[in-house]
């Protein structure tokens, strides 16, 4: 089966750019969650999905937006990226809101 | 607000030794879950382990073994005859409410990088 699929693994942008960052859950998973890792740091919840509703936002500013499909795939959107934007994405899908299974990450850097 | 600190930034030991990584946490739900996960250099988070905040009993599954002790807000993990594979970035984390449905989030600790010596 396969797991948590993100894409692209790694991004380079410039500031001021926008990203579109994808994630598709394991099959049957109806629950998409996004966080942020900063190097040398525990990943931030930015967002989570149910049912293509949001449930939750972390404290991220407005430039971060998010949204699930019909299929229960998801994207994280950033606008106007800013250098203290660079991290790992990390994405996990949940069947049961209990137990969480996390992707690879895209590995995003502005420069 | 939830906290999760992992005091230990970094651990080495030699290869075969036992190993603990700490947890402390912070929380005002009566009902939460702790958490560890594993993440290589890859990236990706490994789970190991979730427990009910109302199951204090400790578990052992093969060399990896966790202490939750509600009196103290810890949850501690410890593995047994380690060995080059264990080493990796070490989170402990905590779930946080969000919503009225049940959706949840997790409050990460910020980790603690462990070191196997050949």
């Amino acid at each position: 089966d396969a797991g948590v699929t993100q894409s692209p693994t790694h991004l380079i942008k410039t500031r001021g750019q926008h990203v579109t960052l994808r994630c598709s859950p394991i099959s049957g998973h109806k629950s998409v969650s996004w966080y942020q890792q900063v190097l040398g740091q525990g990943p931030q919840f930015i967002f989570q999905y149910y049912e293509k509703e949001e449930r939750g936002r972390g404290n991220f500013p407005d430039r971060f937006s998010a949204r699930q499909f019909p299929n229960y795939s998801s994207e994280l959107n950033v606008n106007a990226l800013l250098l203290g934007d660079s991290a790992l994405y990390l994405c996990a899908s949940s069947l049961d809101l209990r137990s969480y299974t996390f992707g690879s990450g895209t590995r995003l850097t502005v420069v | 607000a939830q906290k999760v600190t992992q005091a230990q930034t970094e651990i080495s030991v030699v290869e075969k030794e036992d190993v603990t990584l700490d947890c402390v946490y912070e929380t005002r739900d009566t009902t939460y879950y702790l958490f560890w996960y594993k993440q290589p250099p890859s990236g990706e988070l490994v789970f190991l382990i979730r427990r009910n905040s109302f199951d204090e009993q400790n578990e052992i599954s093969g060399r990896y073994s966790w202490n939750f002790q509600k009196s103290t807000s810890s949850f501690n993990f410890t593995i047994t005859a380690s060995q080059v594979v264990d080493s990796a970035v070490y989170f402990c984390a905590l779930s946080e409410a969000i919503s009225n449905f049940g959706n949840e989030k997790l409050t990460f600790g910020t980790g603690t990088r462990l070191t196997i010596i050949p």
